[in-house]
């Protein structure tokens, strides 16, 4: 079956810090990958997605690229800034499973000034 | 352009009382998605529902817990007979359900919190 992993928290930075949160996957399928962002109290919103190998997804100053050989998704931000606090889930979907998304664990950010 | 509505919010249950949560999806949506948070941990799904059918229910506990999405109004999770173990963020997802929906983003809403008491 699909999994996600992804590096555990909490992650602490300080302003302006580079940030990577490792994300890894099994799939049965060709799947499409993508991050969410989830603020205090909220739901989770998309902040970026590939859909096939070698595609980057970018948004917010934040990145990820697609690699089928590592079946890895991490997510990277050159510069953090305290509004970058959330917790952040990769998640996975592919055909076979329909639109149905399997998440990874979140990893909670927190950057301080 | 509303997204995906959640209600209630909050919701405090004693043991043994039953939950009602409902889920409006986006406009134009016609596939609803249950996850649910345990606190600390990643969203784990529940159950795929388009109007009138459940799709997939892989994720939904065997005991207590139901799912429907009728024709007309709201997606509705029920928990009947509530225990403690119940507490958790309910997220509702939607999306268009069209195409190559696989790799169309999920819509979620801001979810309903579950305090069994």
């Amino acid at each position: 079956g699909n999994s996600v992993t992804q590096m555990e928290g909490p992650v602490t930075l300080s302003e302006e810090a580079f940030l990577t949160i490792n994300c890894t996957y099994t799939a049965t399928g060709y799947p499409s990958l993508f991050w969410y962002v989830q603020y205090p109290g909220e739901g989770l919103q998309l902040l970026l997605k590939a859909t096939k190998a070698d595609d980057k997804g970018s948004n917010k100053g934040f990145e990820a690229t697609y690699r089928k050989e590592t079946t890895s998704f991490h997510l990277e931000k050159g510069s953090v800034q305290v509004s970058d606090s959330a917790v952040y889930f990769c998640a996975l979907s592919d055909q076979a499973a329909g639109n149905k998304l399997t998440f990874g664990g979140g990893t909670r950010v927190l950057v301080k000034p | 352009n509303a997204g995906v509505m959640q209600n209630p919010r909050h919701l405090v249950r004693r043991r043994g009382q039953e939950a009602r949560l409902r889920c409006s999806p986006m406009k134009g949506h016609s596939h609803v998605y249950w996850y649910r948070q345990l606190p600390e941990e990643g969203l784990k799904f529940m159950v795929y529902l388009q109007k009138e059918n459940i799709i997939d229910e892989s994720g939904m506990p065997k005991e207590r817990f139901s799912a429907e999405f009728p024709k007309e109004g709201p997606s509705i999770l029920r928990i009947q007979q509530v225990v403690r173990g119940d507490s958790a963020a309910y997220f509702c997802a939607s999306s268009p359900g069209t195409g190559s929906s696989y790799n169309s983003p999920l819509h979620f809403g801001n979810g309903t919190r579950l305090t069994v008491t």
